[in-house]
């Protein structure tokens, strides 16, 4: 039933390792998104995709990339993981329209040591 | 430019006070107005939102209305509750993908 999903909940992993976490909508959105949440609660976008096709790539490391399968799951692979890395990170989806408000996944809370 | 400026937080409140969390924007064109709660341990959910100027948003005792001559979108709620700790997130949203955070504010409420 969950509208937004994503995996895993909680990722400790090593500086250094590559990592993915997954998401996928079943709202039959066209459009899903990428947020960095930090310590202090602030939200970034990173990345927007609207029917698997990529629109917003703000400037986030190359390490990061985001993978669209097809329109109800969105990615995130992550390389060579850095302290830095170490965030709250959320998907969103919504339909794509200027007054449409997105739906968020749970967060994935990465800790990178 | 597009930009949210939030009231910053901490607020600490007692049950049943008057609640307000300030919010202006600057924006091109006609944006849409959102605010969002962010419960411990979960995602953001939609709280209310507004589409034109001198719309009211309202959900669970919250309003907030677009006022478009002074570019703002408070959030107020006349009692506040326990239940209610959480962190608020004004937003404004340009085009379709064009979406902008405040930086959100905490609040809590003591019994």
């Amino acid at each position: 039933d969950t509208a937004v999903s994503q995996t895993p909940k909680y990722l400790v992993t090593q500086m250094g390792n590559d990592k993915s976490i997954k998401c996928e909508q079943n709202l039959g959105h066209d459009t899903m998104y990428w947020y960095k949440q930090d310590s202090k609660k602030f939200l970034k976008i990173m990345f927007s995709y609207n029917n698997k096709e990529l629109i917003i790539n703000e400037t986030v490391p190359n390490r990061f990339s985001p993978k669209s399968p097809d329109k109800a799951h969105l990615n995130l692979h992550i390389n060579s993981l850095e302290l830095g890395d170490s965030a709250v990170y959320f998907c969103a989806s919504s339909r794509g329209q200027s007054h449409s408000p997105l739906h968020f996944g749970n967060g994935t809370r990465l800790t990178v040591t | 430019g597009n930009s949210v400026t939030q009231m910053e937080g901490p607020v600490t409140l007692s049950e049943e006070a008057f609640l307000t969390i300030n919010c202006t924007y600057t924006a091109t064109g006609y944006p849409s107005l959102f605010w969002y709660v962010q419960y411990p341990g979960e995602g953001l959910q939609l709280l209310l939102k507004a589409t034109k100027a001198d719309d009211k948003g309202s959900n669970k005792g919250f309003e907030a209305t677009y006022r478009k001559e002074t570019t703002s979108f408070h959030l107020e709620k006349g009692s506040v509750q326990v239940s209610d700790s959480a962190v608020y997130f004004c937003a404004l949203q340009t085009g379709a993908n064009n979406l902008f955070f405040g930086t959100g504010t905490r609040l809590t409420v003591i019994p």
